[in-house]
């Protein structure tokens, strides 16, 4: 069955600065593993995926996430975070024979100006 | 194009009270979700329909929890009798169903405050 795990359950950074957030994954196969965003007030929005192939991965608003096996990690980075990234963050990954997503804990990212 | 639109987006009640939540996905996507989450917790799969049949119901707890899809296209989650621990967004999500992408378009939310 495959499951994702979020460590850090609240995150501060300063505006400029660089982000990291973490994901960890078990699973019996290859990996689908997805970064969906929450920002206040709003619904969750994909933010990029990883199926198979390259294992950086690239997607909307400037994020990045690399796919690391032998970490079992799939974690977040941005170079330099905008007050506007302050959100909730979800890894997902889909469930045992199925392709129903579940979805990690989440990390709070609170931006500091 | 119109995204998900759920209604109402806040609801107060007390126990053992009914409430119902509304969703209408994306025009023709096939797939509808239901998710609830807990402050604090990811979202959780509630049910998920394709077309206007149940693919999986197994987290949904039916003593109190039902949910339709009739005609394929929007869709009603009920609660009733309400309890505490229900207080949770309720978010509906769909997806164009063809080919799995792993990418929900999700609505904004119910918020259920259960007194």
């Amino acid at each position: 069955a495959q499951s994702v795990t979020q460590p850090d359950i609240h995150i501060t950074v300063s505006e400029g600065a660089s982000l990291e957030l973490r994901c960890n994954y078990s699973y019996g196969a290859t990996p689908y593993l997805f970064w969906y965003v929450q920002s206040p007030g709003q619904g969750l929005q994909l933010l990029l995926k990883y199926f198979s192939g390259d294992t950086l991965v690239q997607g909307i608003k400037g994020f990045e996430a690399e796919f690391k096996r032998s970490q079992s990690s799939f974690n977040l980075r941005k170079p330099s975070v905008h007050w506007s990234d302050a959100a909730e963050y979800f890894c997902a990954a889909p469930g045992a024979g199925s392709y129903q997503l579940t979805f990690g804990k989440g990390t709070k990212l609170s931006v500091i100006p | 194009e119109a995204g998900v639109a759920q209604s109402p987006r806040y609801k107060i009640i007390e126990k053992r009270q009914s409430v119902a939540f509304w969703c209408n996905p994306i025009s023709g996507h096939a797939t509808l979700y239901w998710y609830q989450q807990i402050l604090g917790q990811g979202p959780k799969l509630l049910i998920q329909f394709q077309n206007n049949g149940v693919v999986d119901d197994s987290q949904l707890p039916k003593d109190r929890f039902s949910a339709e899809r009739l005609k394929g296209v929007d869709s009603t989650l009920k609660i009733q009798p309400a309890k505490l621990e229900d207080s949770a967004v309720y978010l509906c999500a769909s997806s164009p169903g063809r080919v799995w992408t792993g990418e929900l378009f999700f609505g904004e939310g119910s918020r259920l405050t259960v007194l």
